[in-house]
């Protein structure tokens, strides 16, 4: 069962266009959503979490939105650059279990110069 | 303040021998977290950790695995006997004893059975 679902799985863009990052949940008893980026052989870093209480959370170029009644959050990325190329992935933190990240698969984003 | 430290961030094992990843956390934090990526497949929760405490380890396969996180130390995670199929890269976290449970990840261990 699919509970964190990515949309589009790969994404090419030019600099400079915006990016829109979709992540669907189908349980919308989440206790937050948070937003990571993974580059090839690396670990994760995380961009923004947004509590089950905010509707989103803004950092630099990044704007993260939650609407928990449809079970989505969407990721923008403003005036996209070549080193913004990367996997990103979302993860929710159900409410029964705190500690337990569910992520998506991931959508991977090329940014060509 | 370093990030989240796991050594060895490469490791090579032969079938049936024993695999043990250690993980550092974040100055302060005192949650630890361990997931498993496997090749082409996206990241998977393994189990949760606070001090000397197994909170969550409904992830972890229920043999040959095992973590800790002792008192004092890195927490391990420690696989016996291993196979190809254990072959993934391994990724620790931890967060704050805050309420807001944001996870910081370690650059990962990459573990090759051979």
């Amino acid at each position: 069962k699919q509970e964190v679902t990515q949309i589009p799985a790969a994404l090419s863009v030019p600099e400079g266009e915006n990016l829109v990052l979709n992540c669907s949940f189908t349980d919308s008893a989440i206790y937050n959503l948070q937003w990571f980026r993974q580059d090839p052989g690396k670990g994760l870093t995380s961009l923004l979490l947004i509590q089950s209480s905010q509707r989103e959370q803004t950092s630099g170029r990044l704007n993260a939105s939650l609407d928990k009644s449809s079970g989505r959050s969407t990721l923008y990325i403003a005036a996209s650059q070549p080193g913004d190329s990367a996997t990103y992935l979302c993860a929710r933190v159900p409410t029964d279990s705190w500690g337990k990240l569910q992520f998506g698969a991931g959508t991977q984003v090329v940014v060509t110069p | 303040n370093a990030g989240v430290m796991q050594n060895p961030r490469h490791l090579v094992r032969r079938r049936g021998q024993e695999a043990r990843l250690r993980c550092s956390p974040m100055k302060g934090h005192s949650h630890v977290y361990w997931y498993r990526q496997l090749p082409e497949e996206g990241l998977k929760f393994m189990v949760y950790l606070q001090k000397e405490n197994i909170i969550d380890e409904s992830g972890m396969p229920k043999e040959r695995f095992s973590a800790e996180f002792p008192k004092e130390g890195p927490s391990i995670l420690r696989i016996q006997q291993v196979v190809r199929g254990d072959s993934a890269a391994y990724f620790c976290a931890s967060s704050p004893p805050a309420h807001t449970y944001e996870q910081y990840f370690g650059p990962g261990t990459r573990l090759t059975v051979t």
